[in-house]
């Protein structure tokens, strides 16, 4: 099986600042990457799929690259709408879909 | 555009059946994979499994002794179901389309649309 981890676990940042996480996969899922972003209560939305394509509608400040087992998801100018929990997924040809453990991020 | 809907119990108790279904409105569901993730009170999102339109189906190897999913083209609803049941059963559930698309050198996937989600919770 396939582990993803994630990090931070957490972050807090200001706002304008530039928000990095990482994720990485126990083996190489070439560029099979989908990130999310989930608000509290509500249900995860699809930002970014196949490691590095914005999702229609998604605002340009969201960026992801990566490829193989390292991956980074970028927020570029934290916005006070960006308060979410971020989660990686991966999956393969199967399709088998694993998601990240998530990265909690907060306005200091 | 296309939505979706989680219904079924709020209460299950434990060693029984939990049973979901989740109606898809504003779009078909033929040619599309449909999805079932949960999540746990303050914890992380678990894919649960998904089915095609035509019936085919994948499970998380975790859960696949307990798990069914089908799927009624006709009502345009597909349905989990996971049996015996205990108080660690006890999330959210969440259903979502699995959107295929051919990237060039092969196929990717990704959880485009989302069901707002049911919370299911396991005790006598």
């Amino acid at each position: 099986d396939i582990q993803m981890t994630q990090s931070p676990s957490s972050l807090s940042a200001s706002v304008g600042d530039r928000v990095t996480i990482t994720c990485q996969a126990s083996q190489d899922i070439s560029n099979y990457l989908n990130w999310y972003q989930q608000k509290p209560g509500k249900a995860p939305k699809l930002l970014i799929y196949d490691a590095s394509n914005l999702e229609t509608g998604v605002p340009s400040r969201f960026s992801g690259s990566g490829s193989g087992t390292d991956f980074t998801f970028t927020i570029s100018s934290l916005q006070p709408e960006d308060i979410a929990t971020y989660y990686c997924q991966q999956y393969d040809n199967l399709p088998i879909f694993t998601f990240g453990p998530g990265t909690k991020v907060d306005i200091k | 555009q296309v939505q979706l809907q989680e219904s079924g119990p709020g209460l299950v108790k434990p060693s029984e059946t939990l049973s979901l279904t989740c109606t898809v409105s504003g779009g078909s569901i033929s040619s599309y994979y449909w999805s079932w993730i949960r999540q746990p009170p303050g914890k992380g999102l678990e894919w649960i499994g998904y089915i095609y339109y035509s019936g085919s189906t994948n499970y998380n190897p975790s859960l696949k002794s307990r798990v069914t999913i089908s799927v009624d083209t006709s009502k345009n609803q597909f349905s989990l179901k996971l049996s015996s049941v205990t108080a660690a059963d006890t999330a959210v559930y969440y259903c979502a389309r699995v959107f295929n698309f051919w990237s060039g050198y092969s196929s990717g996937y990704y959880m485009d649309v989302w069901g707002k989600g049911t919370t299911v919770t396991v005790s006598s």
